[in-house]
C-alpha cells in the first residue's frame, strides 16, 4: 500500500538548534518526494522536491532533505531554526501522472 | 510564476444553501485541478481530481452530488458545495497541475475557510 509516515506529531526545538523533521514512504514505482509548510490558514507552500538525480536536495529559506531510497526516507532539515519556521509540515509523495499521498504533518514549534 | 488563488479567502453560509469556491492559475494553464479538505490539525484530503473538459473523478467517500467540480476551462476549476450542513464546514484546498508528465509538480492554493452555520 502506498503511505506516508510522519511519525512526530509535534516537535519544539530552540531558535538556532538544529532540526529534523522525518518522513518515511512507501511507494510501488519511482517516487516524486516533496516536503510543503503551512502557516495557520493559509494553503501549502513548497519547501523542496525531489524528482531524481542528488539525493540532496536543497530548498528554500534554508531547508535541506535527503532522499534515502534504502530507508524510503525523505528527511528534511535545518541548520539553525528561526521563529518563524514555526508551522506545519507536510511530506508528500506522487508518481508520475499520480496525485499525492500526503503525511499526516509535524508541527514545530520554536522556543525563543 | 505558477501562483493559483482561491476565491472566496473565507464564507460563511447559512445551512441548506450552496457555496461556490472558485480556483484559478494565473500564469500557466492547469490541465489538471485538485482539490483537497483539511480539518482542523490534520493533514489534506484528497476530494476529487479533475481534468479540463471531463467529468472529474471522486476519491472513494466523497459525495459528488454535495461536491459539484467543474473544470470549465485551463485556468479555472470549481468547486460546489450543495446543501451545506455544519459538518462540510472545514478548509478547502486547491491545486493545480501544469501538464501531465512533468514531474507531478502541484501548485496550491491559499484555501478557503468555510462556516456552515
Amino acid at each position: 500500500a502506498q503511505s506516508v509516515t510522519q511519525p512526530d506529531i509535534h516537535i519544539t526545538v530552540s531558535e538556532g538548534a538544529s532540526l529534523e523533521l522525518r518522513c518515511n514512504y512507501s511507494y510501488g514505482a519511482t517516487p516524486y518526494l516533496f516536503w510543503y509548510v503551512q502557516s495557520p490558514g493559509q494553503g501549502l507552500q513548497l519547501l523542496l522536491k525531489y524528482f531524481s538525480g542528488d539525493t540532496l536536495v536543497q530548498g528554500i529559506k534554508g531547508f535541506e532533505a535527503e532522499f534515502k531510497r534504502s530507508q524510503s526516507s525523505f528527511n528534511l532539515r535545518k541548520p539553525s531554526v528561526h521563529w518563524s519556521d514555526a508551522a506545519e509540515y507536510f511530506c508528500a509523495v506522487g508518481g508520475l501522472y499520480s496525485t499525492f499521498i500526503f503525511g499526516s504533518g509535524t508541527r514545530l514549534s520554536v522556543k525563543p | 510564476g505558477a501562483v493559483v488563488s482561491q476565491h472566496p479567502s473565507w464564507v460563511i453560509c447559512k445551512s441548506g444553501t450552496s457555496v461556490k469556491i472558485e480556483c484559478r492559475s494565473l500564469d500557466f494553464q492547469a490541465t489538471t485541478m485538485f482539490w483537497y479538505r483539511q480539518f482542523p490539525k490534520q493533514s489534506l484530503m484528497l476530494m476529487a481530481t479533475s481534468n479540463e473538459g471531463s467529468k472529474a473523478t471522486y476519491e472513494q467517500g466523497v459525495e459528488k452530488d454535495k461536491f459539484l467540480i467543474n473544470h470549465a476551462s485551463l485556468t479555472l476549476s470549481t468547486l460546489t458545495v450543495t446543501s451545506a450542513h455544519p459538518e462540510d464546514s472545514s478548509f478547502y484546498i486547491c491545486s493545480a497541475r501544469a501538464s501531465p508528465g512533468t514531474g507531478t509538480e502541484q501548485y496550491f492554493g491559499p484555501g478557503t475557510r468555510l462556516t456552515v452555520t
